[in-house]
């Protein structure tokens, strides 16, 4: 089966800028989460999006958000972009994600945004 | 703050030999702890994990501990073999909580040597 899809995979952007990420999840996968790696702080919850609707939100300015369709894409929006928002951007998807299911995330391969 | 810890941002074993990968917590709500291997350019897959009413978990070459009065974590790789060169980040959730995804640690970079 087809595995995570992210687009684009590589991404520059100008600083004051937005720009939207997509991530496609696993077919009858449900859940959607989004990550961002960074090598001074690691994997970095973003939110996570069940049925189209934001369950969790991790510790992020309001710049940062996204929403899911009905098919289960997931697209991430970053508003007036700054240097410190580089980083590799990854979305995880599952069928149902509890905490205790962490072991059924599978991961994309992530989206490399780089801020200039 | 960061409530999930690995000090060792990289380590480097002979083929063959064992690895051990350490991980510490913070947070005493955690109680399902995971490990992930990422290679570049890929995103993280998943490796194994372990609940908090257990002290071992075991799959294979690898093998995970739990020492809940410590909070610490352990994976153990036997025999390390060349394709165990990764990165390896260590995970925890609060089932009780889970309003904050996976906390994960800044990740142990491992180097299998020939």
């Amino acid at each position: 089966k087809a595995g995570v899809t992210q687009t684009p995979r590589y991404l520059i952007k100008t600083r004051g800028q937005q720009v939207t990420l997509s991530c496609s999840p696993i077919s009858g996968h449900r859940s959607v989460s989004w990550y961002q790696q960074t090598p001074g702080q690691g994997l970095q919850f973003l939110f996570e999006y069940f049925s189209e609707t934001q369950r969790n939100k991790g510790n992020f300015p309001g710049r940062f958000s996204g929403r899911q369709f009905s098919n289960s894409r997931s697209e991430m929006n970053v508003s007036t972009l700054e240097l410190g928002d580089s980083a590799l951007y990854l979305c995880a998807s599952s069928l149902a994600f509890s905490p205790g299911q962490g072991a059924g995330y599978t991961f994309g391969s992530g989206t490399r945004l780089t801020v200039v | 703050d960061q409530q999930v810890k690995q000090n060792s941002p990289s380590l480097s074993v002979q083929e063959g030999r064992i690895s051990i990968l350490n991980c510490d917590y913070t947070n005493s709500m955690f109680d399902y702890f995971l490990w992930y291997k990422k290679y570049p350019a890929e995103g993280p897959t998943f490796l194994i994990s372990i609940s908090s009413i257990k002290d071992k978990n075991e799959d294979g070459r690898f093998t995970v501990f739990l020492n809940k009065s410590a909070k610490h974590l352990s994976l153990h790789i036997v025999p390390s073999q060349p394709g165990d060169s990764a990165v390896y980040f260590c995970a925890a959730s609060d089932s009780g909580g889970g309003a904050d995804g996976l906390t994960f640690g800044k990740g142990t970079h491992l180097i299998i040597q020939p």
